[in-house]
């Protein structure tokens, strides 16, 4: 069973707009989440983390927020740029349930459009 | 380049043949993990390290995977028998293992072909 989801396989937005990545999951035991960015070819890159405490983390243009109750985060880039085309993987682990593996979601392929 | 270096990067192999990948971590990291990625998916959890223990096994890691931590730092992953079904791009990661915020950082990938 798919415990993180990305429903959106894609987005394509204009550069200079705000992109919005969705992520959804149903393992009440995450308490640790995490975007990665992926190019072609190449393994994923570490972009911004949130902990269950909290329920935004900001980083230059990429902020996170996370809705516990409706166990669903969201990844915010302002503005988008060009090079920001990519996939993108929401992620998950539940280290204080004994398990340090993170759990993806399937990913979203954004487009920024000059 | 201090980051998490995998090798080789492309693999091509004929089915029933065993291959070897190989992982530096970064160094100074204690935990390495080994994640497996097909097309359309995102990265799915094989095993992981602290220190040269290993301490969780995915049921996707059959008999015909082993992978080794012999000294805590190098990770291999070892495929018997090949099947096409093993055709996948393989991931190396390591981290601190800082609790709470255990952020895993990845190599570039060894991307297997099993023809």
């Amino acid at each position: 069973d798919q415990q993180v989801k990305q429903n959106s396989p894609s987005l394509s937005v204009q550069e200079g707009r705000i992109s919005i990545l969705n992520c959804d999951y149903t393992n009440s035991m995450f308490d640790y989440f995490l975007w990665y960015k992926k190019y072609p070819a190449e393994g994923p890159t570490f972009l911004i983390s949130i902990s269950s405490i909290k329920d935004k983390n900001e980083d230059g243009r990429f902020t996170v927020f996370l809705n516990k109750s409706a166990k669903h985060l969201s990844l915010h880039i302002v503005p988008s740029q060009p090079g920001d085309s990519a996939v993108y993987f929401c992620a998950a682990s539940a280290p204080q349930g004994g398990s340090e593996k993170l759990v993806f979601g399937k990913g979203t392929k954004l487009t920024v459009n000059p | 380049d201090t980051g998490v270096s995998q090798d080789p990067r492309h693999k091509i192999t004929k089915r029933g043949q065993n291959v070897t990948f190989r992982c530096d971590p970064i160094s100074e990291h204690n935990r390495l993990y080994w994640y497996r990625q097909t097309l359309g998916q995102g990265p799915e959890f094989l095993t992981y390290f602290q220190n040269e223990a290993q301490l969780e096994k995915s049921r996707l890691l059959s008999d015909r995977f082993s992978a080794e931590r012999p000294k805590g730092s190098f990770s291999t992953l070892e495929i018997q028998r090949t099947e096409q079904g093993d055709s996948a791009m393989y991931l190396c990661a390591s981290s601190f293992g800082q609790t709470p915020g255990n952020t895993i950082y990845f190599g570039e990938g060894s991307w297997l072909t099993v023809v």
